[in-house]
């Protein structure tokens, strides 16, 4: 009974093609995230949805789409990557009322670009 | 802009040691703070968390106090395991997102 869940774990792949990345949450949450983080560990927020309407967009190119079909799912597809999209890709959600606003974490996507 | 400042690392103590790790934030307004934990290949897991003033947060023999006037949310543990072996992340959430220090690696040596 995983809380959130990515696939794939692990995705290899050259630059130019397209990829996606699924998540699924069965916490009964209203708000799902995006969060890219470095070599480095930097953490770094890219999209936000709540009950499938994008909230944050970060700085983030267009070749990222998020895609959210329903208010436990939100993928995320990339076009065209890039060698400098290499990252851990973190999937998270959480409840938007009351006021702490805890997020869950999925175990994350290594994408690694040749 | 809201931001967390954390110290660098890595943290390297021996079995039983003591734990400090600093963390201090700027923002606009009162946000809560939190402190995640990563351990090697897994995901980011909520260790505490504190949503006003003067709150203390605890878990797993963690603390970390709320304190307004110096702007920080420290983490401690008065007898570190090699189990707590893991990056740790401070964390602001003000108005509609989390932002993320940069994390302290913590290695425990027994």
């Amino acid at each position: 009974d995983t809380a959130v869940s990515q696939t794939p774990k692990y995705l290899v792949t050259q630059m130019g093609n397209d990829k996606s990345i699924k998540c699924e949450q069965n916490l009964g949450h209203d708000t799902m995230y995006w969060y890219k983080q470095d070599s480095k560990k930097f953490l770094k927020i890219m999209f936000s949805y709540n009950n499938k309407e994008l909230i944050i967009n970060e700085t983030v190119p267009n070749r990222f789409s998020p895609k959210s079909p329903d208010k436990a799912h939100l993928n995320l597809h990339i076009n065209s990557l890039e060698l400098g999209d290499s990252a851990v890709y973190f999937c998270a959600s959480s409840y938007t009322s009351g006021s702490i606003y805890e997020q869950y974490f999925g175990p994350g996507t290594r994408l690694t670009v040749t | 802009g809201d931001s967390v400042t954390q110290m660098e690392g890595p943290v390297t103590l021996s079995e039983e040691a003591f734990l400090t790790i600093n963390c201090t934030y700027t923002a606009t307004g009162y946000p809560s703070l939190f402190w995640y934990v990563q351990y090697p290949g897994e995901g980011l897991q909520l260790l505490l968390k504190a949503t006003k003033a003067d709150d203390k947060g605890s878990n797993k023999g963690f603390e970390a106090t709320y304190r307004k006037e110096t702007t920080s949310f420290h983490l401690e543990k008065g007898s570190v395991q090699v189990s707590d072996s893991a990056v740790y992340f401070c964390a602001q959430y003000n108005t509609d997102k989390l932002i993320f220090g940069t994390g302290t690696r913590l290695q425990v040596f027994p």
